[in-house]
């Protein structure tokens, strides 16, 4: 079974500029989140999507950050324009049911 | 908002040694779940925990969920090199409400393995 790809890998931009993740969650997979962490902490969620409606969206910042995930599958997330404080490693999971959620690689956003 | 301490925050142990670590929260949970990362790369789940009182094991994993539901602690019995890595717990309120699902983590404790 194909686990949540993620892309791109790495990306450095200048801050104030616009940048965008794309996630693929494991196929069947009803529920999505988008996570971010900053360098020594845990990952932290930003918003959940059941299917395509999100279910909890209440630490987005939401003045900058926006995702979609049109059709119920993949998702992208969204920073414009970014700001110092965005570096950080953006996780994309996916869960049959809302437990056991299953990563992704992460995306490593470095803001210059 | 809920919050979880991690401890300890790093561990340098020799190989073969057993290592335990643990999670309390201010809050209950009704799942608390184990994950490892390594460098580069997301969590993956070790180790999930669904009832009070619960202990699991997986291979040389034990991980037991806390009678109060506020704590948890994970055991890694006769470590190898591979162990390395961030460790991290998280937990996870049950059905009802828009935080179902939400996993809140810890700070993570890091291991380093010495051959």
């Amino acid at each position: 079974e194909a686990g949540v790809a993620q892309s791109p890998r790495y990306k450095i931009i200048e801050k104030r500029q616009s940048v965008a993740f794309w996630c693929n969650p494991i196929s069947g997979h009803a529920t999505l989140y988008w996570y971010q962490q900053i360098l020594g902490q845990g990952p932290k969620l930003l918003i959940q999507f059941q299917n395509n409606g999100v279910v909890d969206d209440s630490q987005l910042p939401k003045d900058r950050f926006s995702a979609e995930r049109l059709k119920g599958v993949d998702s992208t997330l969204k920073i414009q324009p970014a700001k110092l404080e965005d570096s950080a490693v953006y996780l994309c999971a996916s869960s049959p049911r809302r437990n056991e959620q299953f990563f992704g690689p992460g995306t490593r956003l470095t803001v210059l | 908002g809920q919050q979880l301490n991690q401890s300890p925050q790093s561990m340098f142990i020799q190989e073969g040694e057993d290592v335990s670590m643990n999670c309390t929260s201010s809050s209950i949970f009704n799942t608390w779940l184990w994950y490892k990362q390594d460098p580069g790369e997301g969590p993956v789940l070790l180790i999930a925990l669904y009832k009070a009182g619960e202990l699991t094991s997986n291979g040389r994993l034990t991980a037991q969920f806390g009678i109060t539901r506020k704590d948890s602690f994970l055991n890694i019995s006769a470590s190898i090199p591979s162990d390395v890595g961030i460790y991290f717990c998280a937990g996870q309120l049950g059905a009802g409400g828009t935080s179902y699902g939400k996993l809140t983590f810890g700070q993570g404790t890091i291991l380093t393995v010495h051959p």
